[in-house]
């Protein structure tokens, strides 16, 4: 199975900031990447597909960038609402693997 | 409007068995793969199984590989998931989601808390 990687793991950010938070692959897996946001309590949403496609409704201040195996999602100013943990999901070979969660707090 | 509803968690000791029901409404089941994610406590995500729109093709995670079944009924646009064998480890909320390569739908989970 394809392992994914997150880093950092949490990090803690004020409103306004840029955040980047990266995920790498254990083997290529060329665009086929989707980032997941989810809030405690929550089902988790998508936010991005095809490594920097926007889901239709996410704000446009959430990118993704990267191809291969590193990739990375950027919140260019963190908003109330984006206090969340992010997953990242490879979706080129079954099982689709998830990265272990990064944890975006205060 | 898409709806996934998923029933038959609950308490069960290990070595016991479930299963896991979902049931769609509001889009055509039969021509999307469907997904069972499952989330332990304070944990991460983890696809478990995945099935195809006929249920020709079906893909398992290692470790419930030989005691977990996904299977569909297309006729009654529902989806199972069988589990056997069942250890701590596998304590989780199990979701089921819509599609194989991206989930935009999910419904809202079924514990699965396995202890004596």
């Amino acid at each position: 199975d394809i392992q994914m990687t997150q880093s950092p793991s949490s990090l803690s950010a004020s409103v306004g900031d840029r955040v980047t938070i990266t995920c790498r692959a254990s083997q290529n897996i060329r665009n086929y990447l989707n980032w997941y946001q989810q809030t405690p309590g929550k089902v988790p949403k998508l936010l991005l597909y095809g490594a920097s496609t926007l889901q239709s409704g996410v704000p446009s201040r959430f990118s993704g960038s990267g191809s291969g195996t590193d990739f990375s999602l950027t919140i260019s100013s963190l908003e109330t609402e984006d206090f969340a943990t992010y997953y990242c999901q490879q979706n080129l070979s079954a099982p689709l693997t998830f990265g272990g969660g990064t944890k975006v707090d205060i | 409007e898409v709806q996934l509803v998923e029933s038959g968690g609950g308490l069960v000791q290990p070595g016991g068995s479930l299963r896991l029901s979902c049931a769609a409404s509001g889009f055509s089941f039969n021509i999307y793969w469907m997904t069972w994610v499952r989330q332990a406590p304070g944990k991460g995500l983890e696809c478990v199984a995945n099935i195809k729109y006929d249920g020709s093709e079906k893909y398992y995670v290692d470790s419930v590989k030989g005691r977990f079944t996904i299977s569909r009924d297309n006729a009654q646009n529902s989806l199972s998931l069988e589990m056997n064998n069942l250890g701590a480890d596998d304590t989780a909320v199990y979701f089921c989601a819509r599609g194989r390569n991206y989930h935009i739908f999910w419904g809202q989970g079924t514990l699965v808390t396995v202890s004596s």
